[in-house]
C-alpha cells in the first residue's frame, strides 16, 4: 500500500528558529512536493523535486528551502521561522514525470505553529 | 498560480441526497483531478479526467468536464455520512504532475 509519512503531526517552534519538516515515501516515486494549506487559500505549492538533488520553486518558495539527498526523502526547511509560516504543511509524491496522469499521494500533514 | 477554483460554498445535505460541486479554471489543461480531504488528514485522490474526456464514473462519483467553459463538476450520489469532507479539484497544465489546487469545497452529510 502506498505510504507517505511526515515525521510530525504537530510541531511548535519559536520565531527565528531553523525548522526541518521531513517526508518519506515508500513507493519509489520520482516526484515529491511540499504544499502549505491555509483556510480560504487552498493548497499552495512551495517546492517540488523530480529527482535526487533536484529541486524547483513552486508558487511560494520565499522563506523556505528543500533538500532531497535520497529518492525516498524530501525535507522542507524554514531557514528562520516567522509567525506567518504558521500553517498546515502537506507532503506528496507521484510516480514520474514520464508517466503523466498519475495521482499524487499525500501524507497526513504537519500542523506547524510558530510562536 | 492557482488554476482550479471551486465554487466557494459549504454544502450541507441529508444522507441519501446527491451532492454537486463545481470547479473552474483559467488556462488549458492536460487533465483534471478531484481529491477528498477528511478533517485533519491528507488528501486522497478520487478520480482523474483527461482533457479529451467529457464524463467519467467511479462508483458513486460522476465527474464531468467542459473544456469550452473551462469547468468541471463532481457529483456524489446517494451520499453517506462518511462523505463528509472537503473536496478539491486540481488541474495539471504542465503535463509533469505539477498540480494547481482550488480552494476546496466543504461538504457535510447529516445522518
Amino acid at each position: 500500500d502506498v505510504k507517505v509519512t511526515q515525521s510530525s503531526r504537530y510541531l511548535v517552534k519559536r520565531t527565528g528558529e531553523k525548522v526541518f519538516l521531513e517526508c518519506v515515501q515508500d513507493m519509489d516515486h520520482e516526484n515529491m512536493f511540499w504544499y502549505r494549506q491555509d483556510p480560504g487559500l487552498g493548497l499552495r505549492l512551495i517546492y517540488f523535486s523530480y529527482d535526487v538533488k533536484m529541486k524547483e520553486k513552486g508558487d511560494i518558495p520565499e522563506g523556505y528551502s528543500v533538500s532531497r539527498e535520497k529518492k525516498e526523502r524530501f525535507s522542507l526547511i524554514l531557514e528562520s521561522a516567522s509567525t506567518n509560516q504558521t500553517s498546515m504543511y502537506l507532503c506528496a509524491s507521484s510516480f514520474s514525470v514520464a508517466a503523466p496522469r498519475q495521482p499524487q499521494h499525500f501524507g497526513d500533514g504537519t500542523r506547524l505553529s510558530i510562536l | 498560480s492557482q488554476q482550479g477554483e471551486e465554487d466557494p460554498q459549504a454544502l450541507s445535505i441529508q444522507e441519501g441526497e446527491n451532492a454537486t460541486m463545481n470547479c473552474s479554471y483559467k488556462t488549458s489543461i492536460n487533465n483534471l483531478q478531484w481529491y477528498r480531504q477528511n478533517s485533519g488528514r491528507g488528501l486522497v485522490h478520487l478520480i482523474l479526467i483527461r482533457s479529451n474526456e467529457r464524463e467519467k464514473h467511479s462508483g458513486r462519483l460522476r465527474v464531468t468536464l467542459d473544456t469550452s467553459k473551462k469547468s468541471s463538476s463532481l457529483l456524489i450520489t446517494a451520499s453517506r455520512a462518511a462523505d463528509t469532507a472537503s473536496y478539491f479539484c486540481a488541474t495539471d497544465s504542465y503535463g509533469n504532475n505539477r498540480l494547481a489546487f482550488g480552494k476546496g469545497n466543504q461538504v457535510v452529510v447529516i445522518p
